[in-house]
């Protein structure tokens, strides 16, 4: 298996543009978890999925931010309209179940000017 | 909301010294993982321990659970350059898993 897909690696874009940050999850994967990280903040959870449902999305910021998982291998995080304040590295992760191992894409570094 | 809180923040130590960092909360896990991640990358698991008092070793490294399942600590022995990175502790509970901010550990040769 690759692994946990993130797309794209890299984004810059202008204050007020929607931004849309994709994942794919390893394969027979349950649970979906997105995180940002800044050096300020750590790595923050923004919303999980268990089975494609949404359980908790207390940790997204703001009306700004969502999420869809339309099925088991895919899911967007979308950010419209983009603030500077959203710039952080995004990453999304996957594992089979509790207490198991999540694994990590590589990370969607984000930044708006 | 489940915080973890993880001490120090930074340390800097030489090779061959031997160190201790801490994950603590107000909070009750069902289990208690440590990552650790490096520059570009995202967390790669190092250990997940889920009974009160467990004591997991894994080659130089030894974690702790404490007995209330509430907090935490990763003891690195003889510390060396290649263990350099970013140690987090993540919590989890009902699907959910809370990482704490992390130690960034430098070790100079």
């Amino acid at each position: 298996d690759a692994g946990v897909i993130q797309s794209p690696r890299h984004e810059v874009t202008e204050m007020g543009q929607e931004v849309t940050l994709r994942c794919k999850p390893i394969s027979g994967h349950n649970s979906l978890f997105w995180y940002r990280q800044t050096m300020m903040r750590g790595l923050e959870l923004l919303i999980y999925f268990n089975n494609n449902v949404p359980i908790d999305d207390s940790g997204m910021p703001e009306d700004r931010f969502s999420a869809k998982m339309p099925n088991a291998s895919f899911s967007t995080l979308k950010i419209q309209p983009s603030e500077p304040r959203d710039s952080a590295v995004y990453f999304c992760a996957s594992r089979v179940g509790e207490n198991t191992e999540a694994f990590f894409g590589q990370g969607t570094r984000l930044t708006v000017v | 909301t489940q915080l973890l809180e993880q001490s120090p923040q930074f340390l800097s130590i030489q090779e061959g010294e031997n160190l201790t960092v801490y994950c603590n909360s107000s909070s009750v896990f069902s289990s208690l993982q440590w990552y650790r991640q490096e520059p570009g990358e995202g967390p790669v698991l190092l250990v997940t321990v889920v009974t009160g008092g467990e004591v997991k070793k894994l080659k130089r490294l030894t974690f702790q659970f404490g007995d209330a399942r509430k907090d935490s600590s990763l003891h690195i022995t003889a510390a060396q350059p290649g263990d350099t990175g970013l140690y987090l502790c993540a919590g989890g509970s009902n699907y959910k898993l809370t990482f704490g901010k992390g130690t960034l550990l430098t070790v100079n040769p």
